[in-house]
């Protein structure tokens, strides 16, 4: 069974950083891109990041480039998502995301995990 | 950046309705849109990928059309359990989601 279970997240204040983790079991984890998408409370679905297979290739969207590193190791079948510079904009619930095999879509994602940027 | 502009926000429906629901590209993005559902306080389910390629497991009650600009997912004889908010998203160019559609119990 294909399991993604984020953790690391928080409160933590404007300006400062975090990095949330991801742990990947049930497949090869090695054999897929990987992503992270997010939701801010009571709003829609955000995509954040996307790294390839061996983590040379990494997307992100304007709202994060710069600020944000998406990095992976496939030893530990792990996926992170490195956060600086944080704004209160970035609140949000974060989910780890695995990419179809059908599509650059998204066919596992995990529960997520809240991020709260505040002083 | 490619806007998906989906409508209507939200619907009042029965049990046993035919219900559509659509998400508009800003630019052509072939056939690169999925569909999601998400009911509350769960992470997203992907329905449909390709425009019209149900995913392993989805009921056939769950049909996706559409390709350039204009995407629709229907959902034909609506049950209860397929009260949720579903979400088209575009990966032509990077990645954009719609902003959702909610249906509701009249």
């Amino acid at each position: 069974e294909v399991q993604l279970v984020e953790s690391g997240g928080g409160l933590v204040q404007p300006g400062r950083s975090l990095k949330l983790s991801c742990a990947a079991s049930g497949f090869t984890f090695s054999n897929y891109y990987m992503a992270w998408v997010r939701q801010a409370p009571k709003k829609g679905l955000e995509w954040v990041a996307t790294i390839s297979t061996s983590g040379s290739r990494t997307y992100y969207p304007d709202s994060v480039k710069g600020r944000f590193t998406i990095s992976r190791d496939n030893a530990k079948s792990s996926l992170y998502l490195q956060m600086n510079s944080l704004k209160s904009e970035d609140t949000a619930t974060y989910y780890c995301a695995r990419q179809s095999y059908y599509s650059r879509g998204f066919d596992y994602w995990g529960q997520g995990v809240m991020v709260t940027v505040s002083s | 950046n490619t806007v998906m502009t989906q409508s209507p926000t939200s619907m009042f429906i029965s049990v046993g309705d035919r219900v559509t629901m659509n998400c508009k590209a800003s630019q052509n993005v072939g056939t690169n849109v999925d569909w999601y559902q998400q009911k509350t306080g769960q992470s997203p389910k992907l329905l449909i990928y390709g425009a019209s390629n149900r995913y392993t497991g989805v009921p056939d009650r769950f049909t996706g059309s559409g390709s350039g600009t204009d995407f629709t997912l229907t959902i034909s004889n609506m049950q209860a359990e397929d009260l949720a908010v579903y979400y088209c998203l575009q990966y032509n160019y990077k990645y954009t989601f719609g902003a959702g559609t909610k249906l509701e119990l009249k």
